[in-house]
Parts: C-alpha cells; structure tokens; sequence
C-alpha cells in the first residue's frame, strides 16, 4: 500500500511568487491534514478535510493561504503570494473515516523555501 | 497549545530501554495520549497510542498512570535508529471540538548512543 505523497519535495520560490504544494493522502482515507513548521518552532496545524469538506481550517494563518480538495482525493494547499515567514515544511497526513480513535499517516513534507 | 510536558532532550544508549515520559495532568476523560516521533527529515509516525490501561505494540509500550495525568512511552530495547524527537500528544475524538488535529509540543529529543 502506497503512503501519503508529497510534490514537490522541495520548493524554492522569491517574495511575491506562487507555489502550489500538492497531497496524495492514502487511498481510501477521507480524512486529510496539513500542517507546517517553520523555522525554530512546533509543527502546527493548518485544515482538515472530511472529503471534499473543509471540517477545520482553524490555524489557516491568513488568507494567502488556499487549500482545496476537489473530489475528496488529493490536496493543494496554494500560497500566493508567498511571503518570507512561509518557508518551513508542509506536512500532509491522512487517516481513515468511521473511526474515533485512529492514527494519521503523515507524508515526507514539502520544504518550501522563500528567498 | 500543547496540553503536554516532556523533557527537552534524553539520551539512551543502544540496546537499552529508553523511558521517555510525559505530564498531561489537564486530560480529559474522553482524551486519548497518542505518541508520534519525527526522525529526521521524515514526516511525524505515530507510535501507540492509549486510554488508560498500558497499551503495547511491535514498537513500544505506553504506560499511563492510574490518574492518567502522566505517562511514559517504552522503547524496550533502543536503537541508533530510534533516534528521533518523540511527541507526546493529548487528542480527543475525532468529531468532538475539532478533535481531529494534532497539537504538537517540543517533544523530547532522544539520542540513542553506541
């Protein structure tokens, strides 16, 4: 079974530009997280999609920040535009439906890098 | 924030039980403590996780304390690539007050020695 994937794996953009990180979660699996660490600190959370849903988007950091899920398959969170402070890693993770209790699957992450 | 407390860092040597414990004296009665643990430049991978009675599995044991407001992760017999920062994480279910994201602390950061 294939795990979560991550393109690309690493990115690195100037001030201003557009990046689009892409998530292909486990097959099958419903639930799917980002999440980030930037320099020096805790990996945070970002959304969570229920399928094609956006359950929690709580620690979205403002509105350059756009994630979709279109189908409920894979991901794409965009930054645009990026700005300094957004580089760290993206961590995707995915987990299955219909379970209370459950482990999340995370992917390698994608180190974004804005000079 | 993180309802948990760890140690910064431990140090282990190979082949020894590494203990690493955890305080989450806030928990809840419907919480779970789940561990992960980040090798570097990987994605987080969850360990095991627990209610609370002491859970085993084929990487570690989870002991939590009767009051459940701690616990320590096992890594029975520790090897150089167990190197890695173990996150001790306090989740409720996963429909209940956004219990589905994970709120990652410090973590500890264990060095497993020749």
């Amino acid at each position: 079974e294939a795990g979560v994937t991550q393109f690309p794996s690493h990115s690195v953009i100037e001030k201003g530009q557009t990046v689009t990180l892409r998530c292909d979660p486990i097959s099958g699996h419903d639930n799917l997280y980002w999440y980030r660490r930037v320099m020096g600190k805790e990996i945070k959370f970002l959304l969570h999609f229920v399928k094609e849903s956006k359950q929690d988007e709580s620690g979205m950091p403002n509105n350059r920040f756009l994630a979709e899920r279109t189908g409920g398959t894979y991901s794409t969170l965009k930054v645009q535009p990026a700005e300094l402070e957004d580089s760290g890693v993206y961590f995707c993770a995915s987990s299955q439906e219909g379970t209370l209790y459950y482990e999340q699957y995370f992917g390698p992450g994608t180190r974004l890098t804005v000079t | 924030d993180a309802k948990t407390t760890q140690p910064p860092s431990m140090d282990c040597a190979e082949g020894r039980a590494a203990n690493l414990p955890c305080n989450h004296s806030t928990i809840s009665g419907n919480e779970y403590v789940y561990w992960y643990r980040q090798i570097h430049s990987q994605g987080p991978q969850y360990i095991i996780h627990g209610l609370k009675n002491n859970e085993t599995n084929e990487m570690a044991s989870l002991i939590i304390t009767e009051d459940r407001k701690s616990s320590t992760l096992i890594l029975p017999h520790a090897t150089l690539r167990d190197t890695a920062v173990y996150y001790c994480i306090v989740r409720g279910p996963l429909y209940y007050n956004q219990g589905g994201k994970l709120i990652f602390g410090q973590g500890t950061e264990l060095s497993v020695k020749p």
